[in-house]
């Protein structure tokens, strides 16, 4: 248990459907990622939300949307992706921006 | 400035034998160091850190070696065993805003 809990764990979708991705802290923490990794390639940054309030948006394309609820939850809904979004999408959460970060164990998503 | 550098990209190492990964940053005002182990199908977990107050912390077979003034800090890995392949990642904070992972090291350590 990582206490950072992502759902589906896996996903599949083809490029004109709409789902949304989960996760859930029991930590505490008031900062939560979400990353997009790709095979060789490193972790890529998407989204920074600290205390409710987005404080980065690394030039993310506008079909990733990103949701944070309240400190424990996060969200990102998916419409329109690409075969090149295909990726295993982590989600991370810290005591607040910038401190270590406790991961989740992805979704896996593949665009069909 | 933001980037943190690590090498090398991949490693092979015998059973017993010690791994080294290296890592390199430009930001001065960074000052917590972790490494960060990923196994296939997993999220990365935090697996040791350093200060830089400290030149080196040790935990089991895993050491953190850190030089200030070159900017540089490694993972070395004493003793490796098949259970330690995974990719590993280096990062740098200033405890801040910033949070900046390496691009990572794939480990295969052969039985």
């Amino acid at each position: 248990e990582t206490g950072v809990t992502q759902t589906p764990r896996h996903l599949v979708m083809g490029m004109t459907n709409k789902k949304s991705l989960k996760c859930e802290q029991h930590l505490g923490h008031n900062a939560m990622y979400w990353y997009k990794q790709s095979a060789k390639k490193p972790l890529e940054l998407m989204f920074v939300y600290n205390f409710k309030e987005q404080t980065e948006n690394n030039s993310v394309p506008s079909r990733f949307s990103p949701e944070c609820p309240n400190s424990s939850h996060l969200f990102l809904h998916l419409h329109t992706l690409q075969p090149e979004d295909s990726a295993l999408y982590l989600c991370a959460s810290s005591l607040s921006s910038g401190q270590p970060q406790h991961f989740g164990d992805g979704t896996r998503l593949s665009i069909l | 400035q933001q980037q943190v550098k690590q090498s090398p990209q991949s490693l092979i190492v015998q059973k017993g034998g010690i791994s080294i990964i290296n890592c390199a940053y430009e930001n001065t005002a960074f000052d917590y160091f972790p490494w960060y182990q990923q196994f296939p199908g997993k999220g990365p977990a935090l697996l040791i850190a350093i200060r830089p107050d400290v030149s080196e912390k040790k935990e089991g077979r895993f050491t953190i070696s850190f030089n200030k003034s070159a900017k540089q800090f490694s993972l070395h890995i004493m003793d490796s065993q098949p259970g330690d392949s995974a990719t590993y990642f280096c990062a740098a904070s200033d405890y801040g805003q910033n949070f900046v992972f390496g691009p990572g090291t794939r480990l295969s350590v052969l039985p």
